[in-house]
Parts: C-alpha cells; structure tokens; sequence
C-alpha cells in the first residue's frame, strides 16, 4: 500500500464551489505539507504543518485553507474555487531536519471551470 | 518569486545521448536535492547533496553541488527511454524544514 494517499486523484468543478482534497499518511511523520503544480513554475509550496498545532502559510496561500485532523491527515480546502486554481496538487511528509526527504501522494488532477 | 531556475525547460534527445540539467540561484542553500517525476505520479528523490563542491554518482547520473552552494547540475550519460520524466532540483536552508522547489526540466528520451 502507498505510504502517502490523496483523495480525490481528479475533480472537475464548478466556479464558486467548494472542495476538499484529502491527504494520509501511514509513514509516521509529523511533516506535512500540500503543493501546487503548474507547467513551467515546478512546485510551489501553499500549507505546510510541521505538527497537529502548528500549521503555516506558505508562498501561495490565498485563497487555500488547510485542517491538519491528525498527525496521519492534512486536508486543503478551497472555499470558493476559481479558474486559476486549476493545476496538480501533492501532499507531501518529512521527517523533521533541514534537507530532509520529503514523500510525496500521487496527486490530485483539480480542473475548474 | 521563484528562488530556483533550471535549464533548459524542456530536453528531448535519441536514446544513447548525454545531457546535463542545470539548477542555477542567487540564494545559498544548505542542502540541494534532485527529483524525478513520472506521468501520474508524484516526486521521488534520488539524491541529496550537502557539502560544497560535492560530487554523487547513481549509475549513470552525475549529480554535483556547486562551491558556493548557490547551484547544482544533474548529468546523465547514455540516456535510456527510462529516463524520460521531470526532474525537480530542490534547496534546503538551515533554519527550516521547508525545500524551495526549482522550475522544472522536462526529459523525453527516444528510443
């Protein structure tokens, strides 16, 4: 089984909705953290949790909120969803330390139309 | 803002071929880390570099972490089709446990 899971792979949706993607972790860290993908920009950081209390913004946050349930679950919610959110999203975990490998879900597909 | 450029954007070659992936800052980073990419799925490391001047080999990749510790390059001799993929480079910092994350280099290889 994969060490770290995303639901929903793809959505479609609507303008103005609102979306959750969910992400778990089996790997035991307390390291999470949620990225966007866009052709040409690589990836860029939007949450990042380093335990269940301590959660922080990061680049690209607007418009992005994040609930980190448990230390396995960080989930991303998009209040009222947007064209221009439309890209690939990863979860990811860490162990704690600088430089430390991060392990990433096999994303998420959101279009918005 | 984009800390991490790498070039070029896009490689396309014949299987058999050579190539180098350049992953270029202003910033000093403590850490440097490859990745690659595959269709469907999401980023898998294949190397950190943390020292100045280091040079890792892993088969047929050469990966090297510039003096200044400001740049890195990825080569790779006698590329195969299994190499075809995207390939991230990645800094770390002292202070946090956050990477910045490089543009991207998209190689297809052919056989």
């Amino acid at each position: 089984d994969a060490d770290v899971t995303q639901t929903p792979r793809n959505r479609i949706t609507k303008t103005g909705k609102r979306i959750m993607l969910e992400c778990s972790q089996t790997k035991g860290h307390d390291r999470m953290y949620w990225y966007r993908q866009d052709p040409g920009l690589g990836l860029r950081l939007i949450y990042y949790s380093f335990d269940v209390k301590d959660i922080n913004k990061g680049e690209i946050s607007d418009g992005y909120s994040v609930s980190r349930q448990a230390q396995a679950k960080f989930s991303l919610s998009l209040e009222s969803a947007i064209p221009n959110q439309t890209a690939l999203y990863f979860c990811a975990t860490s162990d704690p330390g600088p430089g430390s490998e991060q392990y990433f879900g096999p994303g998420t597909r959101l279009t918005v139309t | 803002t984009q800390l991490l450029e790498q070039s070029p954007q896009f490689l396309s070659i014949q299987e058999g071929e050579n190539l180098t992936v350049y992953c270029n800052s202003s910033s000093v980073f403590s850490s440097l880390q490859w990745y690659r990419q595959e269709p469907g799925e999401g980023p898998v490391l294949l190397v950190t570099v943390v020292t100045g001047g280091e040079v890792k080999k892993l088969k047929r990749l050469t990966f090297q972490f510039g003096d200044a510790r400001k740049d890195s390059s990825l080569h790779i001799t006698a590329a195969q089709p299994g190499d075809t993929g995207l390939y991230l480079c990645a800094g770390g910092k002292w202070n946090t446990d956050k990477l910045i994350f490089g543009t991207g280099t998209r190689l297809q290889v052919f056989p």
